[in-house]
């Protein structure tokens, strides 16, 4: 079974701290995404990464990073947290190539900026 | 550009009743079309997809969802619900190219009343 597992489902992090969300997938996929959720907004693209090493911005990076180091692995940072990145983290792949841009997501981050 | 309306924030239907979610959507080609379920604090998980071929699809948990290119349209049905299927429902339209990043509607929350 694929599956995508995000290192943890509950965070709380004190403003200004840096924080690291990580997230790994087993599937060999080619590409990798992060999103946050928001009532009322959906989902909104923050990175994403199609290749080690390579990534491009979403619709609202700013206040974010992320690092692709191994294929498996792609992790986004909070470089100074604040009370307005409060929200559900989710972190998606893709492999187009095995038949379309089918998204396999985990199970979701919700961090809480104190 | 992509995008999804999802015009319904909310629905509420009784158990046993019949249910549809509509979708819009907009794109320059023929598209992936998407629909995902998320039960509260979970992630999303797909329950089905169309890209070609025959316009009535199949998904998993008994709902289907029929494509209708003249109405730019990919409406989610299910002929009788169960209370286990309150949960949020995206859909979502992607495509093969761009890291098969998907664009995804706002959602739409459905109660099911005893």
């Amino acid at each position: 079974d694929v599956k995508v597992t995000q290192s943890s489902r509950y965070l709380v992090k004190r403003t200004g701290e840096k924080v690291f969300l990580e997230c790994v997938q087993d599937m060999d996929h080619e590409n990798m995404f992060w999103y946050r959720q928001d009532p009322g907004l959906g989902l909104r693209l923050i990175y994403f990464s199609y290749d080690v090493k390579m990534k491009e911005k979403g619709d609202i990076p700013e206040g974010y990073s992320v690092s692709r180091e191994k294929k498996e692995r792609f992790s986004l940072i909070l470089e100074s947290a604040s009370t307005n990145q409060t929200s559900m983290y989710l972190c998606a792949s893709t492999n187009p190539g095995q038949g379309g841009p089918e998204a396999f997501f985990g199970q979701g981050t919700r961090l809480t900026v104190v | 550009a992509q995008s999804v309306t999802q015009p319904d924030i909310h629905i509420t239907v009784s158990e046993g009743a019949s249910l549809e979610l509509r979708c819009n959507y907009s794109y320059g080609a023929t598209p992936y079309l998407f629909w995902y379920v998320q039960s509260p604090g979970q992630g999303l998980q797909l329950l089905l997809k169309y890209f070609s071929g025959d316009t009535l699809v199949q998904g998993i948990k008994g709902f289907e969802a029929e494509f209708k290119r003249s109405q730019s349209s990919f409406n989610l049905r299910k002929p009788s619900v169960h209370w286990s299927d309150a949960a949020e429902y995206f859909c979502a339209v992607g495509a093969n190219t761009n890291a098969g990043k998907s664009t995804f509607g706002d959602g739409t929350t459905l109660t099911v009343k005893p």
